[in-house]
């Protein structure tokens, strides 16, 4: 069945830094991923999502390359800044057909000045 | 543009006690959802609708758990009766039914969220 892991439930880092969070998936048919950032007392809301003509997706400062021979849709950022602190989920369109999407478990990133 | 809206923003009840949160979801979108967001479990689909007509029940919250739409522009979740492990953020969700190209998905839009507790 459909899936989507991230490993890290909490990533901290120092303003500068470069990000990284991972998001790798299982999915029947050809996915199509996103990446929503939810902010403190915040609704969760779209970052970014995967294109059919594999161009990278970037918002803010943020980009994705989905990967389908490691079946990855990592999160990338070249420096970190203190209002990317929040909670990041990444999300995969069902097979099914239902257009429903599945959730990641979230990472929690905090950045430290 | 009106967002999701969801009601009340906040909910504290007894154990045994009814709840009903409510949601409205963006005006003219056809899919709507519910979601559970606990720390632990992340987000969690309790219903899904499609143009109104249940999709999903979310299979393990089906006993307590009953969402309704009863128009395109309203829908309520019954908690009933509520537990203490039912305190969590309750989010509503929606969007356009996607086009008929195979790979094209809409944006999932969400609201603020019911945050509540179960005493």
């Amino acid at each position: 069945g459909d899936s989507v892991t991230q490993t890290e439930g909490l990533v901290t880092l120092t303003e500068g830094l470069p990000v990284m969070l991972n998001c790798t998936y299982q999915s029947t048919y050809s996915p199509f991923l996103f990446w929503y950032v939810q902010h403190l007392n915040e609704a969760p809301k779209l970052l970014l999502k995967s294109f059919t003509d594999n161009k990278r997706p970037e918002h803010q400062g943020f980009h994705a390359t989905l990967h389908k021979s490691s079946s990855s849709f990592h999160l990338q950022k070249s420096s970190a800044q203190l209002s990317d602190s929040a909670l990041y989920y990444c999300a995969l369109v069902a097979s099914s057909g239902s257009w429903q999407l599945i959730f990641g478990s979230g990472t929690q990133l905090t950045v430290m000045p | 543009d009106a967002g999701v809206t969801q009601t009340p923003r906040h909910e504290v009840a007894e154990k045994g006690q009814t709840i009903i949160l409510k949601c409205e979801p963006v005006s003219g979108h056809n899919d709507l959802f519910w979601y559970r967001q606990t720390k632990i479990q992340g987000l969690e689909l309790l219903s899904y609708f499609r143009s109104k007509s249940l999709m999903e029940d979310g299979g393990a919250f089906k006993d307590r758990f009953k969402a309704e739409m009863l128009n395109s522009s309203f829908s309520t979740l019954k908690i009933q009766p509520t537990e203490p492990k039912d305190s969590a953020v309750y989010l509503c969700a929606s969007s356009l039914v996607p086009g008929r190209e195979e790979y094209s998905a809409e944006t999932l839009y969400f609201g603020s969220g019911t945050r509540l507790t179960v005493l």
